[in-house]
């Protein structure tokens, strides 16, 4: 069973360009979650996607949108990139209804934003 | 609201000694709990987690948490460290209705020869 999979692995963009990460999750499963991590502020939520729909969100700006698609991956962009959204962007799949919160992620997405 | 705290942001010990990384939660809810571990240039795996039942859980490669309500804690315990433990280990903490998964800031676990 193919795990996460999350593309382009590395990426460099610049300030006040726009980027689109992608998510692939495990089959199966509906739920999808994407979290921002850096050294300094760890691992940040910032939405769900479930059935298409998102179900949660997290504290992020306007910049961060997210969707998912009818067969589950999903995509999120982030606009007018700023210095501090250098990150590692993880992707993470889970079952709802098993009502346990276990996500399985990706190995990330880490932008470099210069 | 949940919130969940790791006291130490680094755990240094040498190689085949104890070592314990700690684990608070807050929350007006039931919960389930984990620990994630991640390997460099990884993303998360899931190391153990308590869900119900016993309050001791313990993973296949030797980790062993253990649930205590009353000072709301899981703290993630080793007996005896391998060079290949070095990583950067979560404690997470979901409420049993929304299923949303909030994680601690993360405990690096850097284990020497």
């Amino acid at each position: 069973k193919a795990g996460v999979t999350q593309t382009p692995r590395y990426l460099i963009k610049t300030r006040g360009q726009q980027v689109t990460l992608s998510c692939s999750p495990i089959s199966g499963h509906r739920s999808v979650s994407w979290y921002q991590q850096t050294p300094g502020q760890g691992l940040q939520f910032l939405f769900e996607y479930f059935s298409e729909t998102q179900r949660n969100k997290g504290n992020f700006p306007g910049r961060f949108s997210g969707r998912q698609f009818s067969n589950s991956r999903s995509e999120m962009n982030v606009s007018t990139l700023e210095l501090g959204d250098s990150a590692l962007y993880l992707c993470a799949s889970s079952r709802p209804g098993l009502s346990t919160g276990e996500l399985f992620f990706g190995e990330g997405s880490r932008l470099t934003v210069l | 609201a949940q919130s969940v705290t790791q006291l130490d942001s680094q755990v240094p010990v040498f190689e085949e000694a104890p070592v314990e990384l700690r684990c608070n939660y807050s929350s007006s809810v039931s919960v389930y709990l984990f620990w994630y571990v991640q390997y460099p240039n990884q993303g998360l795996q899931l190391l153990l987690k308590y869900l119900s039942g016993s309050t001791l859980v313990e993973s296949i490669n030797g980790f062993e948490a253990e649930f205590n309500k009353s000072q709301t804690s899981f703290h993630l315990r080793k007996p005896s460290v391998h060079i290949s433990d070095t990583a950067e280990y979560f404690c997470a903490v979901s409420d049993r209705v929304t299923d949303k998964l909030i994680f601690g800031t993360g405990t690096r676990l850097q284990v020497f020869p």
